[in-house]
């Protein structure tokens, strides 16, 4: 099994540019979530989705759109990129939104993006 | 203020030595408390979890919960270079809630 998987794994943009971020996995994981990691602020939950069609908002959402057309697919879309969304994005993934606290959740590699 | 307190480090031992890396939070409603380890550029992977106060014991690692003092810790025992990473707690108020993360201790065993 691959796990999770995220593309790409760097990426440069400037100022005012849009883009993607991929997450893919294939644990038939019914959560899924979108954090960022910056240095002195640890992980802070982005977005996320408990199933297909149903996405919310975590710790910090503005600048950032999500959609969950199926299963295994979670995109996160920077709409306008700026400076402040320089960071290593994580794409995580659990059997449930933790309805036993030991569901583990399984983190992507990172994408990591500069925005200049 | 933070929710959840880690010392970032980075902490530096030599091999064979005792680890304890610790965390503290303010929210008396956390109940369930996990490590996880990240290696360089990857993601963090659980490494172990606890409910409420008490030990757990795995292989090299311990980790220990103290509700009364929120305070919780991971003890690693005979300490290798394999296990130079970053580790992080998190945490959470009940079972379906969303995770709360330290910011992360970077540890490194020299050989």
């Amino acid at each position: 099994n691959a796990g999770v998987t995220q593309t790409p794994k760097f990426q440069v943009l400037k100022t005012g540019q849009s883009m993607t971020l991929q997450c893919a996995q294939d644990m038939n994981h019914e959560y899924m979530s979108w954090y960022r990691q910056d240095p002195g602020m640890g992980l802070r939950l982005i977005h996320y989705s408990v199933g297909a069609g149903i996405t919310d908002q975590g710790e910090v959402p503005n600048g950032y759109n999500v959609s969950r057309s199926t299963t295994e697919d979670f995109p996160l879309r920077l709409l306008s990129a700026a400076p402040s969304q320089t960071s290593v994005y994580f794409c995580a993934s659990s059997y449930s939104e933790a309805r036993s606290y030991n569901s583990p959740l399984h983190f992507g590699n990172g994408t990591r993006l500069t925005v200049t | 203020q933070k929710e959840v307190e880690q010392d970032p480090g980075p902490l530096s031992v030599p091999e064979g030595a005792i680890v304890s890396l610790n965390c503290t939070y303010s929210n008396s409603a956390f109940q369930y408390f996990m490590w996880y380890r990240q290696y360089s550029r990857k993601g963090p992977e659980l490494l172990m979890y606890t409910y409420s106060s008490g030990n757990k014991e795995d292989g090299r690692f311990t980790a220990q919960v103290d509700k009364s003092s929120k305070y919780i810790s991971l003890f690693i025992r005979d300490s290798q270079p394999s296990d130079s990473a970053t580790y992080l707690c998190a945490m959470r108020k009940t079972s379906g809630s969303r995770l709360t993360f330290g910011e992360g201790t970077q540890l490194t065993v020299n050989p």
